[in-house]
Formats: structure tokens, sequence, C-alpha cells
């Protein structure tokens, strides 16, 4: 069964550096999600992206948050400069479409964790 | 605008024992509810979702969850927990199709033996 797939599983960076997480979302689907839960705390939206643009994005993902899809396959969230409360997991997802009963598919997850 | 409360951050049951996690919704227009799973290591995997028909959803694994609008509750049960079980589990609202998932703070399930 086609999956979501995310690398790194875990990545532990100094706080000021930048990070790029990836996914490969399966490959006929069409939007592209980014999700972070703090340890602790809900799953809060980041953004969405579809069509080469981003869809939505939340307060969340401010100027210092970036996504690209840079070839056919991968979808990566880049934070330029992280800071000591961007420490979480972080989700990617993707749907075929935009049918409430599209199901969004997620990926196991990067636990970022910002010294 | 649309969230999910999950009452019991830690449910406790007994193997064969009953399952249930609940969830109550808040939402301005009808709601399309999920359940999520996730085991250890692993990712979110859908065990279910109501999309407006039949109001009792038959998921994965053997779970099914009944939507209440009069009680605004989206609860997740089994009747028979499985040492397999024990995972996190989310509940999670959508207003319509392009929207992201509104998640619940989840509940992490143990089954004893």
């Amino acid at each position: 069964e086609p999956e979501v797939t995310q690398t790194p599983s875990h990545q532990v960076t100094q706080m000021g550096q930048e990070v790029i997480l990836r996914c490969v979302p399966i490959s006929n689907h069409l939007y592209f999600y980014w999700y972070r839960q703090i340890l602790g705390q809900k799953v809060e939206f980041l953004v969405s992206f579809y069509n080469n643009e981003i869809s939505e994005k939340s307060e969340i993902f401010d100027d210092q948050f970036s996504v690209e899809r840079p070839d056919g396959s991968n979808f990566t969230l880049k934070i330029r400069s992280t800071k000591l409360e961007d420490s979480a997991m972080y989700f990617c997802a993707s749907r075929v479409g935009t049918q409430t009963t599209d199901t969004q598919y997620f990926g196991p997850g990067t636990r970022l964790t910002v010294l | 605008a649309q969230s999910v409360t999950q009452l019991g951050s830690h449910v406790s049951v007994s193997e064969g024992a009953l399952v249930l996690l609940r969830c109550n919704y808040s939402s301005s227009v009808p709601p399309y509810l999920f359940w999520y799973v996730q085991y250890p290591n692993q990712g979110l995997q859908l065990l279910l979702k109501y999309t407006s028909a039949a109001t009792l959803v038959k998921g994965i694994n053997g779970f099914e969850a009944e939507f209440k609008k009069s009680e605004t509750s989206f609860h997740l049960t089994k009747p028979s927990a499985h040492m397999s079980d024990a995972a996190e589990y989310f509940c999670s609202v959508i207003s319509s199709g392009n929207t992201p998932l509104v998640f619940g703070k989840g509940t992490r399930l143990s089954v004893i033996a």
C-alpha cells in the first residue's frame, strides 16, 4: 500500500540554524500538508500546498517557514532560523483531491529538537 | 470555527473490556469527523470517518463511532480491547473538503493484560 514517507525521523539542531524536513507524498496525490505537534499539545495545521503554491497557512507559518516541491516527488518544509519553541513532531500529509471523503494520509513524522 | 475536545488524556482498560474514547465537537456548519490512531513511532492512520451518511460508522480493527448531533459527540468504541490497540487516538474535524483538519489533544489508550 502506498504511504507517505518522511526524513529524517529525528533531527537535532542548534538554535538559529536552518533545517529542511523532507516528505515524499503518495504519488498520485495533489494536495500536501504540514502539521506539527509540540509535546503534550494538539496536532496543529501549518500549511497546505496545491499546484505549486500555498493554498492556506496558519498563524504559526510565519516568514521563518517555507515550503517547496523541488521535483515531482519531494515536498519540503524549511525553517530558516530555528527557535527553541520550534521543537516538535512535524507531520506531512497528502491527499488525492479535495472531496471531503478524500482521506489525508500522514507520514510517520520528523521529531525536531532545537537546542 | 471548528474544534474538538477529547475527554481524558489517558484511558486504561483491561484486555477484553469495552473501549470508549470520548470526543465532542464544536462546529458552526455540519461537520465531518475523523478518528486517527498513532502507534508508537508511526504516522497517523485513519480509523474511520463520518461524512454525513450513516451516523454509525464502522472502521478498521473493530472500532466504530456514532455521530450524535444532539450531543455534539463522536465517541469511539470497541467492544473488546486487544493489546495491539494500545496507541494514541486523535479525533479531528473538518468543515469542508479543502480545509485542514482540526485535531483534539489525543487520548493515549493503555491495555492491561
